[in-house]
């Protein structure tokens, strides 16, 4: 089946220590996207890549930094980690940009920082 | 700014119907979306309007007034499995999407 799949599920660092969190899709959509959601909170958009353009949302922490070196994935870095970034990190595809595409999410990765 | 209101969370009953309503203000508007998320894990799309009206898919209706800002999603004949939290996202003006922080609704039998 055509999919979104992050690894790790569940990833464990420790304070400033760089981690990376890995994302691939078997849909070949032309856009991806980072997101970060903590508990009963919105998703927070961090990224998207139209193809091989990166966007960076505004307020996104220069401590986190994204890479896409084909259109299958899609890597986020964590330069430093602190305590506030314990989140979820979900990954999305979406088949094009603007419109009614809807986006397809992955499993996630749980971050916690220790 | 832009704005999404939801309410944090709802009970309903088995069986039972159940609205859950979004209202928001953004910088212009080309969509909104309505996910589904259940606990720990990623959200699932339900819904898609762009236009004024009802929008129905099985158990599941959403509807739209764009003068009013105005959304709801119907459960109908509500299910155990559907205890998640409900996401509203309004595409604006960019083509970003403006998330809610969504309902967590709890279903009881």
């Amino acid at each position: 089946d055509a999919m979104v799949i992050q690894n790790p599920r569940y990833q464990v660092t420790q304070f400033g220590k760089p981690v990376t969190l890995s994302c691939s899709q078997t849909l070949n959509h032309n856009v991806m996207y980072w997101y970060q959601q903590k508990s009963s909170q919105a998703p927070k958009l961090l990224f998207h890549y139209y193809d091989k353009d990166f966007n960076n949302e505004a307020d996104t922490p220069d401590n986190f930094q994204s890479r896409r070196p084909n259109t299958s994935f899609c890597f986020l870095d964590i330069r430093s980690p602190g305590l506030g970034d314990a989140a979820m990190y979900l990954c999305a595809t979406s088949s094009d940009w603007g419109g009614g595409y809807e986006q397809y999410f992955g499993p996630g990765t749980r971050l916690t920082v220790t | 700014g832009q704005n999404i209101d939801q309410p944090t969370e709802m009970t309903a009953t088995e069986g039972a119907i159940v609205q859950i309503n979004c209202t928001y203000q953004t910088s212009g508007f080309n969509g909104l979306f309505w996910y589904q998320q259940h606990a720990g894990e990623a959200p699932t799309f339900l819904s898609y309007n762009v236009l004024d009206g009802l929008e129905e898919k099985g158990r599941f209706s959403s509807f739209l007034s764009r003068s009013k800002g105005y959304s709801y999603l119907l459960l109908k004949e509500l299910q155990m499995k559907d205890s998640a939290s409900y996401l509203c996202a309004v595409l604006d003006s960019n083509y970003q999407l403006i998330w809610g922080a969504g309902t967590k609704l709890i279903i009881k039998p």
